[in-house]
């Protein structure tokens, strides 16, 4: 059964701070990674799509990486603001779970203090 | 563009009701999901539709139902609510499984 994990939980950095948060998944047969920003009460809006096929994607100051044979995933902030306070959360698409679940992970609540 | 929108935002029900939550999709695309969020638990599939005319089961189906008339709108139906049934819902949508999802802005669901 595919798990995901997300680690740390809970992040808080001084606002300019280039950080790091990781993404494991028990199962490498995947068919994508997925990762979202999550605002306190909102819905979820997708930061950026890894196909099982690619190494890395790279939006504005985002970028992540994927290694399915390790299944892990790290999704980098560079020069982070206040504005960048959320939940991020992974999810892959599994070959053995189907194609249809997104898996989740369990999230990291990022803040980014002044 | 709107994206996927859902109704209503927010929803006291009491226990025995019966309530539908609107989902609708203006992105034509052929997949859409519904999931709930619920603390400690994450994000979970109730149930799923690969295209019109065709649904399916996802993790925790039991007591909900769905249907898909259209590429564009998919209700989830609570027959009968209880308590446990209290999560917020979110609906979303990608155009097939190797392209990206996308998520409406939920509906927080409160069952008394």
């Amino acid at each position: 059964k595919q798990e995901v994990t997300q680690i740390p939980a809970a992040l808080s950095v001084p606002e300019g701070e280039n950080l790091v948060l990781n993404c494991s998944f028990t199962d490498s047969a995947i068919y994508n990674l997925q990762w979202f920003r999550q605002d306190p009460g909102k819905g979820l809006t997708s930061l950026l799509l890894i196909q099982s096929s690619q190494r890395e994607q790279t939006s504005g100051r985002l970028n992540a990486s994927l290694d399915k044979s390790s299944g892990r995933s790290t999704l980098y902030i560079a020069a982070s603001q206040p504005g960048d306070s959320a939940t991020y959360l992974c999810a892959v698409r599994s070959i053995s779970g189907g194609y249809n679940k997104l898996i989740f992970g369990a999230g990291t609540r990022l803040a980014v203090h002044p | 563009i709107a994206g996927i929108t859902q109704a209503p935002t927010s929803q006291i029900l009491a226990a025995g009701r019966r309530m539908t939550l609107r989902c609708t999709q203006d992105m034509r695309h052929n997949a859409m999901y519904w999931y709930r969020q619920d603390l400690g638990l994450g994000l979970r599939l109730i149930h799923y539709s690969n295209t019109a005319g065709t649904t399916g089961k996802g993790e925790v189906p039991d007591g909900y139902s769905v249907s898909r008339a259209n590429t564009d709108d998919f209700p989830l139906t609570l027959a009968s609510a209880v308590p446990s049934q209290t999560s917020v819902y979110f609906c979303a949508s990608s155009d097939g499984p190797l392209t990206e999802a996308f998520f409406g802005q939920g509906t927080r669901l409160t069952v008394v």
